[in-house]
């Protein structure tokens, strides 16, 4: 059973506003990551960590960041949010190569973003 | 370069139908990792299978089922009698082992609508 958490699920803010979107993982997966996601639409990898302090950018560009200084903590920031990042946002771990012996990535539930 | 390719953007059956969801992959490497995941109404991605790229078996899974070719870069994903329950979105997606597996790429997903 996968244990990724993301808070808050829905986030309704206005523009401008500094926004954190939270994942945590109990599972110690070295590797995590964030996609974007329109509603039922393709997924964008954004950022991802191979480990502590340890943090890449993604295909899609994004002006979020993300910070990694526990294992298990990978959360993403919005300094300045405008409407344009309205989407959802999915955080994944995953334990090694391609995902480990398994290879899969287990995926939170998502932080569903609306700016006003 | 990386890509994925779900040509289907919609599908529609009825219960009890079989449904075969294609894609079809682009990569240099020859060490890679397939994947297909379901994300349902709920949004949270659920991993279904992973195949390597030097096994080329197919697999049967209760009523799913997948057909990996590598002579044309396809991996199918076949639902046998399928349920109302199966209505999700699909994605196939992509990970090289050359990159660390931290790139996993994603199709932009099928639809599946099952009907009663």
């Amino acid at each position: 059973e996968a244990d990724i958490y993301q808070t808050p699920r829905y986030l309704v803010i206005g523009t401008g506003k500094k926004i954190t979107l939270e994942c945590s993982q109990t599972m110690g997966h070295d590797k995590m990551y964030w996609y974007q996601q329109d509603p039922g639409m393709e997924l964008h990898l954004i950022h991802y960590s191979y480990g502590v302090n340890s943090t890449e950018k993604g295909d899609l560009s994004s002006e979020s960041t993300v910070s990694r200084i526990r294992t298990e903590h990978f959360p993403l920031t919005l300094e300045s949010a405008r409407p344009s990042h309205t989407s959802q946002y999915l955080c994944a771990s995953s334990e090694g190569l391609a995902g480990g012996p398994r290879g899969e990535l287990f995926f939170g539930e998502g932080s569903r973003l609306t700016v006003l | 370069a990386q890509k994925v390719t779900q040509a289907q953007t919609e599908i529609s059956v009825v219960e009890k139908e079989d449904v075969t969801l294609d894609c079809v992959y682009e990569t240099r490497d020859t060490t890679y990792y397939l994947f297909w995941y379901k994300q349902p109404p709920s949004g949270e991605l659920v991993f279904l299978i992973r195949r390597n790229s030097f096994d080329e078996q197919n697999e049967i899974s209760g009523r799913y089922s997948w057909n990996f070719q590598k002579s044309t870069s396809s991996f199918n994903f076949t639902i046998t009698a399928s349920q109302v329950v199966d209505s999700a979105v699909y994605f196939c997606a992509l990970s090289e082992a050359g990159t660390g597996g931290f790139k996993t790429i994603f199709g932009a997903g099928t639809r599946l609508f099952v009907k009663a």
